[in-house]
């Protein structure tokens, strides 16, 4: 069974461009969560899609959005990109957003910031 | 006060050891607990799951967990220079959020 794929692996952008990050999840994994790992702060939670649906948010600004689709795919975006943005964006899917339901990660996509 | 406290570590066992990791959560409602392993420059990798009070045995790993300590712990027996990771522990409270540990920085020394 394949993994949770991001796309694409690696990105350099300039401060206030935006970006799109891709994630498609294991097959039949309807719940996708997506995180920023950095040296300082460690893994943090940006938000949590179920059915489409954002089902949890962490404490970001709202230059952070995601979108599911239908399909289960799901999106990142980061809009007027901050030099502080520079992380490593993660992944994972799980089967539901139930509360036993152990997350698998992606590979993650490395932004660096210009 | 933070979520998920991780010992700070890092760790160094020498091969062949046990090497004991060990976190404490603020959320006392929370259910379900996680280990993650995570190799320089590489994504997370689960590796245990525990959701009851007690002791669960997977292979060279032992997770604990004691919900009124509000307390959850891993062990590797029989360390590997292989098992040389940073683990991160994970916290999935009653909003369903996961949360992470800042994790612990373990060497095996050969």
């Amino acid at each position: 069974k394949a993994g949770v794929t991001q796309t694409p692996r690696y990105l350099i952008k300039t401060r206030g461009q935006q970006v799109t990050l891709s994630c498609s999840p294991i097959s039949g994994h309807r719940s996708v969560s997506w995180y920023q790992q950095t040296p300082g702060q460690g893994l943090q939670f940006l938000f949590e899609y179920f059915s489409e649906t954002q089902r949890n948010k962490g404490n970001f600004p709202g230059r952070f959005s995601g979108r599911q689709f239908s399909n289960s795919r799901s999106e990142m975006n980061v809009s007027t990109l901050e030099l502080g943005d520079s992380a490593l964006y993660l992944c994972a899917s799980s089967a539901s957003s139930g509360r036993n339901q152990p997350q698998h990660f992606g590979d993650g996509t490395r932004l660096s910031i210009l | 006060q933070k979520e998920v406290e991780q010992n700070s570590g890092p760790l160094s066992v020498p091969e062949g050891a046990i090497a004991s990791l060990n976190c404490t959560y603020s959320d006392r409602g929370s259910q379900s607990f996680f280990w993650y392993r995570q190799y320089s420059g590489k994504s997370p990798e689960l590796i245990m799951s525990i959701y009851s009070n007690g002791d669960k045995e997977d292979g060279r790993f032992t997770a604990q967990l004691n919900k009124a300590s509000q307390y959850v712990s891993l062990l590797i027996r029989d360390s590997q220079p292989s098992d040389s990771a940073t683990y991160l522990c994970a916290v999935k409270s009653n909003d369903y959020k996961l949360s992470f540990g800042a994790g612990t920085t373990v060497t095996v020394r050969a």
